[in-house]
């Protein structure tokens, strides 16, 4: 069965500084790996996805993501948090069958 | 705008009563999906209709039902309310193959008093 775990339910940083959300996910196949981003009362927006080739993917917004298949990891990173950043991030894994697995989420705070 | 549509973004009702939430998917996508997402447990999977076929099922309740329509819109019917249900409810389209990620709505905020 598919998983995924972001650590950290709330992050927070100053403006400027790294944004570094933390998504590990199960698979027993080769994985399609997504984040999204939720800002307050909307629905979520994609933000990068892993399929297949590079490792190294670039979203949105200044996001990008690696896909580390020894670690089972696909953290989100930004260099330089800027206050719109703040909304809450989804790390979802998809095992080829259809549905969107998400984990619980991670607020991002950026104080000015 | 993001192409899929959501009705109604609001609707408070009463425990016991039965309610209709509709979703128009993004032009050319044949998968709807349907998430409750609620506080305590996060974003929920609840079902999937590909093109007016039910595809896959998640944790939906049997009070729970839903629909795909040959024009491709889905209703999700939510009936015996109780306050437990209240939360956003999420409608999402997709072409239907995995790779492709999903294009969400903006939800239905249902208020259960």
């Amino acid at each position: 069965a598919q998983s995924v775990t972001q650590l950290g339910s709330h992050v927070s940083v100053s403006e400027g500084a790294l944004v570094l959300l933390r998504c590990n996910y199960s698979s027993s196949v080769p994985p399609y790996l997504f984040w999204y981003v939720q800002y307050p009362n909307q629905g979520l927006q994609l933000l990068l996805k892993y399929t297949t080739g590079a490792t190294l993917v670039k979203g949105i917004n200044g996001f990008e993501a690696e896909f580390k298949k020894s670690e089972t990891s696909f953290h989100l990173t930004k260099p330089s948090a800027h206050m719109s950043d703040a909304a809450e991030y989804f790390c979802a894994v998809n095992n080829q069958g259809g549905k969107l697995i998400f984990g619980q989420g991670t607020e991002l705070s950026v104080k000015p | 705008d993001s192409g899929v549509t959501q009705t109604p973004k609001h609707l408070i009702t009463a425990t016991g009563q039965r309610v209709t939430l509709r979703c128009s998917p993004r032009s050319g996508d044949l998968s709807v999906y349907w998430y409750q997402q609620s506080l305590d447990q996060g974003l929920q999977f609840l079902i999937q209709y590909y093109n007016g076929e039910e595809r896959a099922k998640g944790n939906i309740l049997e009070r729970f039902s839903a629909q795909q329509f040959p024009d491709l819109h889905s209703e999700l019917n939510l009936s015996s309310l109780e306050l437990g249900d209240s939360a956003l409810y999420f409608c999402a389209s997709s072409v239907g193959t995995p790779g492709g990620g999903y294009t969400f709505g903006s939800g239905t905020r249902l208020t259960v008093v």
